[in-house]
């Protein structure tokens, strides 16, 4: 079975520190894609960040970067000077023959 | 704005009734799929349809079925509801169909549903 674990339900951080949420995933193919999604107390779900498998290099977009290690199967995200509007669930998400998302990361930045 | 729109936002129903819940794509994207959110809890993916035709079944009640349209815009038909029905239900859409994350998946902004 394929799933996606995240064993952190709530964390927080000062504004302008880093935070590493972490995700593992559990699968037997050897090509899939990895996202992490946020949710704001508006409940959109936005798009973060995205790792292809087969790619070794860490992904990164802006603040925000990944950790992919994929023989331990982790797909951990790094978050640098948390702003405010980062508060949020986070959720992992892995895609095999579905999308799986973990039970999500509830972040607070603290001011 | 993701340019994945759904409709209505907010729907209250009584237990045992039948509602419809409607998405609309982003231009270009043949891809649609459909996820439940219940209260803090995460997303469990209920159906893809690719360019009308179903492509993959994931956490479906039977008493739920989808369809999507020539236009593609695509519908959530939920049937016989029960109080635990009562969620937050996403359309997503992507341009790609198999493979589901070859490309990522841009959400609406979800349709509330309460049932009572």
């Amino acid at each position: 079975a394929q799933t996606v674990t995240q064993s952190q339900p709530e964390m927080s951080v000062q504004e302008a520190e880093t935070v590493t949420l972490s995700c593992t995933y559990d699968t037997s193919e050897s090509n899939y894609y990895l996202f992490w999604y946020k949710q704001p107390p508006s409940r959109q779900m936005i798009l973060v960040i995205r790792q292809e498998a087969y790619k070794q290099q860490n992904a990164t977009e802006n603040r925000f970067s990944v950790n992919f290690q994929k023989a331990a199967k982790s797909f951990s995200l790094k978050i640098s000077d948390s702003q405010l509007g980062d508060t949020a669930m986070y959720f992992c998400a892995f895609t095999g023959n579905q999308f799986y998302f973990g039970t999500g990361t509830s972040l607070t930045v603290i001011p | 704005d993701s340019g994945v729109t759904q409709t209505p936002k907010h729907l209250i129903t009584a237990t045992g009734q039948r509602v419809t819940l409607r998405c609309s794509p982003r231009s270009g994207d043949l891809s649609v799929y459909w996820y439940q959110q219940s209260l803090d809890q995460g997303l469990q993916f209920l159906i893809q349809y690719y360019n009308g035709e179903e492509r993959a079944k994931g956490n479906i009640l039977e008493r739920f079925s989808a369809q999507q349209f020539p236009d593609l815009h695509s519908e959530l038909n939920l049937s016989s509801l029960e109080l635990g029905d009562s969620a937050l239900y996403f359309c997503a859409s992507s341009v790609a169909s198999g493979g589901l994350g070859s490309n990522e998946q841009y959400f609406g902004p979800g349709t509330r549903l309460t049932v009572t």
